[in-house]
């Protein structure tokens, strides 16, 4: 079974300030790894994926996550933000063996100030 | 584009009714899933189904059922609504195998009274 940990349940940066949000997972398996994002009163979204090859994955709005698997991490980071990054940030993962289950972490609140 | 739909997006229920939550998508996706979200636990898988007829429990199934007797349209089914099923319910669907992303709707915020 996989579990996902989000370090950090809230994190306040001021506009155009870098920003990285923390994920850990446990897994005894290899496994496929996500970030979602959710706007206010919406659903979540696809922001990048990691299924193989280069460890640095790059995604949608300027994000992009690092893959390491001896540290089991797989960090979001953004060198500037803009007011519309303001969400909610979950990591998930799912295991290499087909299955279709996706196990989430707790999230991440990104509050941008100005 | 992936379109996925929630009926309703607020809700208010009171004890003990039989409430029904509806999903549709629009892409012909043969996996759906039904997902509980509470501040500070994340998403919780309480079904998915991966083919019509066919479903599986998730992590927190207690209370609740499902139905898929079409392709495109997952139910998930409180047959007596209780306090502590007040939450955000957000519906899923995924073509293949788990390298590919899930496509989320809106999502439905019941209140049960």
């Amino acid at each position: 079974a996989q579990s996902v940990t989000q370090l950090d349940s809230q994190v306040p940066v001021f506009e155009e300030a870098p920003v990285e949000l923390r994920c850990n997972y446990s897994s005894s398996v290899s496994v496929y790894l996500f970030w979602y994002v959710q706007y206010p009163n919406q659903g979540l979204q696809l922001l990048l994926k990691y299924l193989s090859g280069s460890t640095l994955v790059k995604g949608i709005n300027g994000f992009e996550a690092e893959f390491n698997k001896s540290q089991t991490s797989f960090h979001l980071r953004k060198p500037s933000v803009h007011i519309s990054d303001t969400a909610e940030y979950f990591c998930a993962v799912s295991d290499l063996s087909g299955a279709q289950k996706l196990v989430f972490g707790q999230g991440t609140r990104l509050t941008i100030n100005p | 584009d992936v379109k996925v739909t929630q009926s309703s997006r607020y809700l208010v229920k009171r004890t003990g009714e039989k409430v029904f939550l509806e999903c549709v998508q629009d892409m012909d996706h043969e996996n759906m899933f039904w997902y509980r979200q509470d501040p500070g636990l994340g998403l919780r898988l309480i079904y998915f189904s991966y083919d019509v007829k066919m479903k599986e429990k998730g992590d927190i199934p207690e209370g609740y059922s499902v139905s898929r007797e079409k392709k495109e349209r997952f139910s998930l089914i409180l047959e007596s609504a209780s306090t502590n099923q007040t939450s955000m319910y957000l519906c899923a669907s995924m073509v293949g195998r788990g390298n590919q992303p899930q496509h989320f709707g809106d999502g439905t915020r019941l209140s049960i009274l």
